[in-house]
This record gives C-alpha cells, sequence and structure tokens, in this order.
C-alpha cells in the first residue's frame, strides 16, 4: 500500500536556526498538506498545498514558514528561524480529494525540539 | 469553522468490553475521518465515512449526516486497542479540523 515518507523522525535544533522537515507524498494524489500537533494538544492544519502551490494556510503559517515541491516527488516545509514554540509534532499528508475521494495517508510524523 | 467534540476524553475498559467514542461537529460534511494515534505519535486512518455504517473487523463507525454524529465502536477489546482516537472533518481545500482525541486505554 503507498505510503507518505517523513524525514527525519526527530530533530533538535537551537532556537533561531533553519529546519527543513522533508515528505513524499504518494506521487497521485492531488491534495498535500501539513499539520502539526504540540505535545498534548489536539492536530492543527498548517497549509495546503494543490496545483503547485498553496491552497490556504492558517493563521499559524506566518512568513516564517515556507513549503516547496521542488521536483515533483519532495513537499518540504522549512521554518526559517525556529522558536521554542515551533516544538512539535509535523505531520504530512495526501489526499486524493478532488477525485471524489477524501481518503487521507498520513506519514509518521517528524517531532522537533527546539532548544 | 467547524468545531469538532468528542467524548469521551479518556476511557478505561477491561479486555473484552464494548467501547463507544462519540464525536459531533457543527457544520454540514460530506464525509467524516476516524483516526488511531499510538504513544510515539504516527496517525493512521481508520475509516472514512459519508453515510451509514462500515466495519472493519472489530472496529465499527457509524455516521448520522442529519443529526451530525458519528460513533466508532470496538467490539471485544483488546490492550492493543489502547491509543488516542480521532475524528476529523474535512472543510474548504478537503484540509482536516480534528477533535482533541479520546484516550483508550484496555487493561488486561
Amino acid at each position: 500500500e503507498p505510503e507518505v515518507t517523513q524525514t527525519p523522525s526527530h530533530q533538535v535544533t537551537q532556537m533561531g536556526q533553519e529546519v527543513i522537515l522533508r515528505c513524499v507524498p504518494i506521487s497521485n494524489h492531488l491534495y498535500f498538506y501539513w499539520y502539526r500537533q504540540i505535545l498534548g494538544q489536539k492536530v492543527e492544519f498548517l497549509v495546503s498545498f494543490y496545483n503547485n502551490e498553496i491552497s490556504e494556510k492558517s493563521e499559524i503559517f506566518d512568513d516564517q514558514f515556507s513549503v516547496e515541491r521542488p521536483d515533483g516527488s519532495n513537499f518540504t516545509l522549512k521554518i526559517r528561524s525556529t522558536k521554542l514554540e515551533d516544538s512539535a509534532m509535523y505531520f504530512c499528508a495526501s489526499s486524493e480529494a478532488g477525485r471524489g475521494n477524501y481518503g487521507y495517508t498520513f506519514g509518521s510524523g517528524t517531532r522537533l525540539t527546539v532548544v | 469553522k467547524n468545531e469538532v467534540e468528542q467524548s469521551p476524553q479518556n476511557l478505561t475498559a477491561q479486555e473484552g468490553e464494548f467501547i463507544t467514542i462519540n464525536c459531533s461537529y457543527s457544520v454540514g460534511i460530506s464525509a467524516l475521518h476516524w483516526l488511531q494515534q499510538h504513544p510515539g505519535g504516527g496517525i493512521v486512518s481508520l475509516f472514512m465515512l459519508s453515510s451509514g455504517k462500515k466495519k472493519h473487523g472489530r472496529l465499527i463507525a457509524t455516521i448520522n449526516i442529519q443529526e451530525k454524529h458519528s460513533s466508532l465502536h470496538i467490539t471485544a477489546s483488546h490492550p492493543r486497542d489502547s491509543a488516542v482516537y480521532i475524528c476529523a472533518v474535512p472543510g474548504s481545500n478537503y484540509k482536516l479540523t480534528f477533535g482533541k482525541g479520546t484516550l483508550l486505554t484496555v487493561n488486561p
């Protein structure tokens, strides 16, 4: 069964540093997403990506965040200058939604710790 | 914005018991997702349903679109069912709004 792959599984970074979280979504899916989950809280939407551009972003997704799909395979989330409050689990997901199938596939997540 | 409420927040059961987790939402939807999250964090999709009932092994999910309510049932619960169960509903651009989750602990 096709999978969404995320790397790394864990990342520790110093406050103020840039991090790039990587994802390989399911290639024939139409929508790609990043979500985050701060420890003990519910999963929150960050950004959706469709047709090679951002289709929607949340108020969390401010100027320090960016996404790219540079090569038609990888889907990256960049945090330019990390803050302590960026510590969370980040999930990538892809969906065939748009073809009448609302099924979702999640990656196993990247646990980001900002120190 | 869709508000998603789950109950109970925590549930402890003995092995073999029948489990029910409830989810209600505020805005009409086309489909609802039930997800499972184990300690360590990975999210697995259990069901996506838009009407009626779906069954997969010992798990059953039902939805009542008119009442904006869904339930997840686990029959003959087992300690390996211990996890957080989350319902989520799609909105614009099919993004998901998540409930807070129900922490299920099944004791042997």
